[in-house]
């Protein structure tokens, strides 16, 4: 099973500001990577995924991811956060010939001031 | 909408006794998934089934048991057996893919707090 490890646990960023929400995985074989937000007492809302091709997978709300093979990463960014971007982000893989087994990363928490 | 339906949204447990969450889909997915959140270590799978009548433990299954009698139902009962369940419990669902990835779709969760 994979190891996700998210590099971070909590980020304080500005409103219109950038953020990087880093993320790496334990093992190089062919993966699948995703990124999840939670909201304060929800469940999670997918933001983005990547399965094949290219490395650069953009997702809702602005956010976008690029793969790195080599570094075994998936970090997250957006350009210029709102207020309403402070959540919970979790990154999440698994393996392509054992998909059925999602391994979550410990998740970091995004905090947006004005 | 169709969507997963997770209740009850809070419960209170005393010390020994079970309790049942409840989890309905009306996605048509084939597989259902439980997972358990604690506080800085993201997400675990207790368990999860593909088809109805079959399930497979997750990576914590010990004190929690589960049953697939309907597609649509995947309740999770905690035992007085797991030792610590003081949690946020959150369902999922997916299609089956012969190729490609099993996008989860997930329910607003259950916060069980053992008193």
């Amino acid at each position: 099973a994979q190891s996700v490890t998210q590099l971070d646990s909590q980020v304080p960023v500005f409103e219109e500001a950038p953020v990087e929400l880093r993320c790496n995985y334990s093992s190089s074989v062919s993966v699948y990577l995703f990124w999840y937000v939670q909201y304060p007492n929800q469940g999670l809302q997918l933001l983005l995924k990547y399965l094949s091709g290219s490395t650069l997978v953009k997702g809702i709300n602005g956010f976008e991811a690029e793969f790195n093979k080599s570094q075994t990463s998936f970090h997250l960014r957006k350009p210029s956060v709102h207020i309403s971007d402070t959540a919970e982000y979790f990154c999440a893989v698994s393996d392509a010939g054992d998909d059925y087994k999602l391994s979550f990363g410990a998740g970091t928490t995004v905090t947006v001031r004005a | 909408d169709g969507g997963i339906t997770q209740s009850p949204k809070y419960l209170f447990r005393k010390e020994g006794q079970n309790v049942t969450l409840s989890c309905e889909q009306n996605l048509n997915h084939d597989a259902m998934y439980w997972y358990r959140q604690d506080p800085g270590q993201g997400l675990r799978l207790i368990y999860y089934s593909q088809i109805v009548n079959d399930f497979q433990k997750g990576d914590i299954a010990e004190g929690y048991s589960v049953s697939r009698e309907k597609k649509e139902s995947f309740p999770l009962t905690v035992t007085s057996a797991q030792k610590n369940p003081t949690a946020f419990y959150l369902c999922a669902s997916s299609i089956l893919r012969a190729a490609g990835a099993n996008v989860l779709t997930f329910g607003a969760g259950s916060r069980l707090t053992v008193l």
